[in-house]
């Protein structure tokens, strides 16, 4: 069984448009985390979740916003789409230790 | 501020050969670091972790090793295959209470059949 699994694996969407990327794990940890990979491949670190606790925030656009309905679940949604926000977008979670990644999410804005 | 950085940025070498891949990072007060494989298109996948007290960490053909002093890490992968043709990521993680992990930009491996 995939420990993090992230929908849709891509996504193709007009500017402007509002869209969403959900994420779940099933590996009992505490914490979840999205990461934007840019087009250097440089990963970096937009939300953090600890028991539905918002940690991190990292000088990213109102326009994104990190929702967790339990604590295995995160979703990112993305409000008005654009081009800049093309990249590949991962989920992962921990515990402690090592951080486990999902496939990522491949946004394309068009 | 800690920084991560490997070198080289690519590297192709023949099939059967060992190598190593490099990562160093300017802070040596670290908790702990992280080798990450990433295939085109995919996620990142875990291959080793090493604590801040560890030295080496073995799994397979490859070995990881950790100087905290000097703030270098390597990814040794000895008889390498066409299958471990990758980017190879090193994350660094500051601290027990840091959430965030810093990468280096990754070593693109090609090997050659």
């Amino acid at each position: 069984d995939t420990a993090v699994s992230q929908t849709p694996k891509y996504l193709v969407t007009q500017m402007g448009n509002d869209k969403s990327i959900k994420c779940e794990q099933n590996l009992g940890h505490d914490t979840m985390y999205w990461y934007k990979q840019d087009s250097k491949k440089f990963l970096k670190i937009m939300f953090s979740y600890n028991n539905k606790e918002l940690i991190i925030n990292e000088t990213v656009p109102n326009r994104f916003s990190p929702k967790s309905p339990d604590k295995a679940h995160l979703n990112l949604h993305i409000n008005s789409l654009e081009l800049g926000d093309s990249a590949v977008y991962f989920c992962a979670s921990s515990q402690g230790g090592g951080r486990y990644f999902g496939a990522g999410t491949r946004l394309s804005v068009l | 501020k800690q920084e991560v950085t490997q070198i080289p940025a690519a590297l192709s070498v023949p099939e059967g050969e060992n190598l190593v891949l490099n990562c160093s990072f300017t802070d040596s007060a670290i908790y702990n670091l992280q080798w990450f494989r990433q295939d085109p298109g995919k996620g990142l996948t875990s291959l080793l972790l090493i604590q801040s007290s560890q030295r080496e960490q073995t799994s397979g053909r490859l070995n990881a090793s950790l100087d905290k002093s000097s703030g270098r890490s390597t990814l040794y992968i000895a008889a390498s295959q066409p299958g471990d043709s990758a980017t190879y990521l090193c994350a660094v993680r500051p601290s027990q209470g840091a959430q965030k992990l810093v990468f280096g930009q990754g070593t693109r491996l090609t090997i050659n059949p």
